[in-house]
């Protein structure tokens, strides 16, 4: 079974720094996907950035890139620029191109301070 | 980008009472549907999966009679929670994908549901 885990349950950046979130993901298929949403106080769930497991190119979003390590089964995103708006739970997220349904990690609570 | 449309936000209902949430897909056609629960700063966790025509596919230790899952057009899906209590209270979502497209899924803006 798939599991997905993010170690680290709440962090603060200053505005315009640079923050990193981690996740960690076990799965024995070859073909999957990894997404980072966004879930501020609204609780609307926002695609943040997505990764194809094919593709070795790390994917980026404008300030959002991500570390994705297959072979360590890692998939980080970097939040550069902060801004006071990226306030709120990150969720890193596997799809099984199998199933189709996701797997959630925890969540990261992250907090910007003005 | 594809919307799912998810009604109400929320709802609060009495206890013994049975309240239904909507979920439509308003600009694709959602072959398949999931339901999650979310509990308060809790992760997503998935409850059931619909395809249009089918019976639902509800994961371990979820109630079927509980909670009832029509998926009958390919734009629609409800999740209806039958006499309800206390402890159903919760964030519901649903998400909604076009298998023909091979996509992921997008997400429906959720509903919080009260039980009194």
């Amino acid at each position: 079974a798939q599991t997905v885990t993010q170690s680290q349950p709440e962090m603060s950046v200053q505005e315009a720094e640079t923050v990193t979130l981690s996740c960690t993901y076990d799965t024995s298929e070859n073909n999957y996907y990894l997404f980072w949403y966004k879930q501020p106080p609204s609780r609307q769930m926002i695609l943040v950035i997505r990764q194809e497991a094919y593709k070795q190119q790390n994917a980026t979003e404008n300030r959002f890139s991500v570390n994705f390590q297959k072979a360590a089964k890692s998939f980080s995103l970097k939040i550069s620029d902060s801004q006071l708006g990226d306030t709120a739970m990150y969720f890193c997220a596997f799809l099984s191109s199998g199933t189709y349904k996701y797997i959630f990690g925890t969540g990261t609570r992250l907090k910007v301070l003005a | 980008g594809a919307v799912v449309s998810q009604h109400p936000s929320w709802v609060i209902c009495k206890s013994g009472t049975s309240v239904k949430i909507e979920c439509r897909s308003l600009d694709f056609q959602a072959t398949t549907m999931f339901w999650y629960r979310q509990f308060p700063k809790q992760s997503l966790m998935l409850m059931a999966t619909s395809n249009e025509g089918s019976k639902a596919t509800y994961e371990q230790g979820v109630e079927k009679d509980k909670f009832l899952i029509n998926h009958a057009s390919l734009t629609l899906s409800t999740l209806t929670v039958t006499s309800a209590h206390p402890e159903d209270s919760s964030f519901y979502i649903c998400s909604a994908r076009d298998q023909t497209l091979n996509t992921e899924a997008f997400f429906g803006q959720g509903t919080r549901l009260t039980v009194v």
